[in-house]
C-alpha cells in the first residue's frame, strides 16, 4: 500500500541552524514521483521540488538539498543556515504512476527562532 | 498569471446547507483535484478530473459532488453540509499524472 511517513511532528531550532526533515515511503510501484511542499502560516501550498524514481541524484537549490536513496524508501530535505521565513509546515507526498491520488504525510512543522 | 483560482475563501454553513465551491485555471492543464486538509493531516483527495468530461472519487468522495464544467472549471458541491466537513478545501490542477500539481489558495468551510 502506498504510504508517506513524516515521523518529525514539530522540529525547533536557532536560526542559522541546519535542519533535516525526514519523509520515507512505501510504494509497490517501480514508477513513482516525489513532491514536497512548503506551507507558510498563511496557508498556501508552495511547490518546492519533484523528483522521479529514476532520478537519484540528490539536488541542491540555494540554502535547500534533497537527499533521495530508493534504497531506503526516504526522500529527506536539509534546510542550510535556517531563517526564520523557513518557518512553516512542510509535507512530503507521493504519486504513484498507476494512479491520479497524492499520498501526503502528516507534515513536519519546523519552527525557526531568532 | 492567476494560477488556480478558487471562490470563497472564507464560508460559515449551518448542518444541511448546501453550496458549492468553485475552482478555475488557466495553465491548461488537463487534470484538477480536490483535497480537504484536517488540522496536522496532509491533504486527502476527495475527486478528481484526469481530464475534461471524466470524474473520478478520491479517498474520501462521501457527502460531495463534483462536475468539470470544462477544461478550466471543476466544482464541489456539498448537497447537506455536516460538521465533519468542517475543513480547508483545496483545488489544484496539473498537466498531466506525476507533473507538478499548482494549488489554489484554499476554503476554510466551517460547519455548524
Amino acid at each position: 500500500a502506498q504510504k508517506v511517513t513524516q515521523a518529525q511532528t514539530e522540529i525547533s531550532v536557532v536560526e542559522k541552524e541546519d535542519v533535516t526533515l525526514d519523509c520515507v515511503y512505501e510504494t509497490r510501484d517501480t514508477t513513482y514521483y516525489l513532491f514536497w511542499y512548503k506551507q507558510p502560516p498563511s496557508g498556501e501550498l508552495v511547490f518546492l521540488i519533484r523528483r522521479n524514481s529514476f532520478d537519484e541524484q540528490n539536488e541542491i537549490s540555494g540554502r535547500y538539498s534533497w537527499n533521495f536513496q530508493k534504497s531506503t524508501s526516504s526522500f529527506n530535505f536539509t534546510i542550510t543556515a535556517s531563517q526564520v521565513v523557513d518557518s512553516a509546515v512542510y509535507f512530503c507526498a507521493l504519486n504513484e504512476d498507476s494512479n491520479y491520488q497524492l499520498i501526503w504525510g502528516a507534515g513536519t512543522k519546523l519552527i525557526i527562532k531568532p | 498569471n492567476a494560477g488556480v483560482t478558487q471562490t470563497p475563501k472564507f464560508q460559515v454553513l449551518k448542518t444541511g446547507q448546501s453550496m458549492t465551491l468553485q475552482c478555475a485555471q488557466d495553465m491548461n492543464h488537463n487534470s484538477m483535484y480536490w483535497y480537504r486538509q484536517d488540522p496536522g493531516m496532509g491533504l486527502r483527495l476527495i475527486y478528481y478530473s484526469a481530464s475534461e468530461g471524466t470524474t473520478d472519487k478520491g479517498e474520501v468522495p462521501n457527502g460531495y459532488n463534483v462536475s468539470r464544467l470544462n477544461k478550466r472549471e471543476f466544482s464541489l458541491r456539498l448537497e447537506s453540509a455536516a460538521p465533519s466537513q468542517t475543513s480547508v478545501y483545496f483545488c489544484a490542477s496539473s498537466e498531466a499524472r506525476g507533473l507538478g500539481y499548482t494549488f489554489g489558495s484554499g476554503t476554510r468551510l466551517t460547519v455548524v
